[in-house]
């Protein structure tokens, strides 16, 4: 099976810029994740959704970060305008919501590192 | 609060030797704890998976114990390689939900 496939692997963007991150979760997940891994640090979730459906964005920072999944598969991030702490790995993960599946199925994508000059 | 700490913050090693990484959550009530590797610059990928009924369980060199009664979770790396560098990453999710909380990582730098 496919994992879950995100792009750029690598962006580097000027302050106040924008940009935006591409996540294609594993086919079938109900649920997509969004976290910030600051160099060092755990991830950070900045939303959770299930489906096309937000249940969780209670640490992203609304006022420059915007995410969506229109149809309940892939989505993106998008930062407006940029800031340099805003420089990090930028995570998707997607698991699907049931059954054995709920427990084995979480999975990471690979990032994409974002750096704000 | 749930939280999940995680020690030591860094360790170094040399090749061959064996290590162990602590874990210590108070998520409540549990559902499932998992280690993650993390390489560099790359995204976390499963090592174990524990539920509130198992105790152990190993994944090749890495063996990970499960105290429920306690709240404590140990990963132990047996003759540890060059390619064991990484950040470990203890995860434990709450019951009912689908939100996973974070350690902040133990960083493994194994030395030839």
């Amino acid at each position: 099976e496919a994992g879950v496939a995100q792009s750029p692997r690598y962006k580097i963007i000027e302050k106040r810029q924008s940009v935006a991150f591409w996540c294609n979760p594993i086919s079938g997940h109900a649920t997509l994740y969004w976290y910030q891994q600051i160099l060092g640090q755990g991830p950070k979730l900045l939303i959770q959704f299930q489906n096309n459906g937000v249940v969780d964005d209670s640490q992203l920072p609304k006022d420059r970060f915007s995410a969506e999944r229109l149809k309940g598969v892939d989505s993106t991030l998008k930062i407006q305008p940029a800031k340099l702490e805003d420089s990090a790995v930028y995570l998707c993960a997607s698991s699907p919501t049931s059954g054995t599946g709920g427990l084995y199925g979480y999975t990471f994508g690979s990032g994409t590192r974002l750096t704000v000059v | 609060k749930n939280q999940v700490e995680q020690s030591p913050q860094s360790l170094i090693i040399l090749e061959g030797k064996n290590c162990t990484l602590q874990c210590n959550y108070t998520v409540s009530p549990f559902s499932n704890l998992r280690w993650y590797k993390q390489d560099t610059g790359r995204g976390p990928v499963s090592l174990t998976i524990m539920t509130f009924s198992e105790n152990t369980k190993s994944n090749g060199r890495y063996t990970a114990t499960l105290d429920a009664d306690t709240k404590q979770s140990s990963l132990h790396i047996t003759a540890s390689q060059l390619s064991d560098s990484a950040s470990y990453i203890c995860v434990v999710r709450a019951s009912g939900t689908y939100k996973y909380i974070f350690g902040t990582g133990t960083r493994l730098k194994v030395l030839a």
